[in-house]
């Protein structure tokens, strides 16, 4: 199984971020998809799930502003965070699963700039 | 939210030594319905994603070297590197899916002493 992201590294203050995940490889129905970041030098913060189907749980805390979509037949996951500030700066990670995360994407570091 | 705290910070541990990871979380992550632990821990080293070591709580992901454990249930878990080797430097953390949100420990940060 293989995770490739993609999308802009570099976003202005109250721009939307757009990442893509395309998966290879094994199975993509029947899977959880999880998204996590990880702001430089610090720790892990899930963003939240989307199961193949399409149902979602998001983080209480970024709940308002992450939209998370699948896409079976192109085998492909996408994440939206609205509203980006400083502090959503961070290296964003796809990852199989719902529980333990056993695949991960390469990881897409974001930046974001006032 | 469930709080999942890591000791020690960091540790250093000479080549062929054991070393032992604790992961203490606010509230218990053993689902009886189940009778499993809802714990994993994983490694990162610079530059890449986190690699799956253990999943619930005890249970080696495949391919990982039998020198890597992990025990204990309920609110206190253990990873142990039995035989510290250089390719095992790297932090180390600690999930709980046991509820939402999935929650990890701030990370354990392992050296070569």
């Amino acid at each position: 199984v293989q995770l490739h992201q993609s999308g802009p590294g570099l976003l202005k203050s109250s721009e939307t971020l757009s990442l893509t995940c395309d998966v290879s490889g094994d199975s993509f129905s029947g899977y959880y998809w999880s998204w996590v970041r990880q702001p430089p030098g610090k720790g892990l913060e899930w963003i939240g799930y989307i199961y193949y189907s399409g149902s979602t749980d998001y983080n209480p805390s970024l709940k308002s502003r992450v939209t998370m979509s699948v896409d079976a037949s192109k085998r492909q996951l996408s994440l939206k965070v609205t509203s980006m500030t400083a502090a959503d700066s961070a290296v964003y990670y796809c990852a199989r699963g719902r529980f333990s995360l056993d695949y991960w994407g390469q990881g897409t570091l974001v930046a974001v700039s006032s | 939210d469930i709080v999942m705290t890591q000791s020690p910070d960091s540790l250093a541990v000479s080549l062929g030594e054991r070393a032992t990871i604790n992961c203490k979380s606010s509230q218990s992550v053993f689902q009886s319905s189940y009778n499993k632990d809802y714990l994993s821990w994983y490694q990162q080293k610079p530059g890449q994603p986190p690699k799956l070591l253990i999943y619930w709580a005890s249970t080696r992901e495949s391919g990982v070297p039998d020198r890597f454990s992990g025990s204990g249930s309920g609110t206190d878990f253990t990873l142990t590197i039995s035989s510290l080797q250089t390719e095992d430097v790297a932090v180390y953390f600690c999930q709980q899916y046991y509820s939402s949100p999935v929650t990890f420990g701030q990370g354990t940060r392992l050296e070569i002493k």
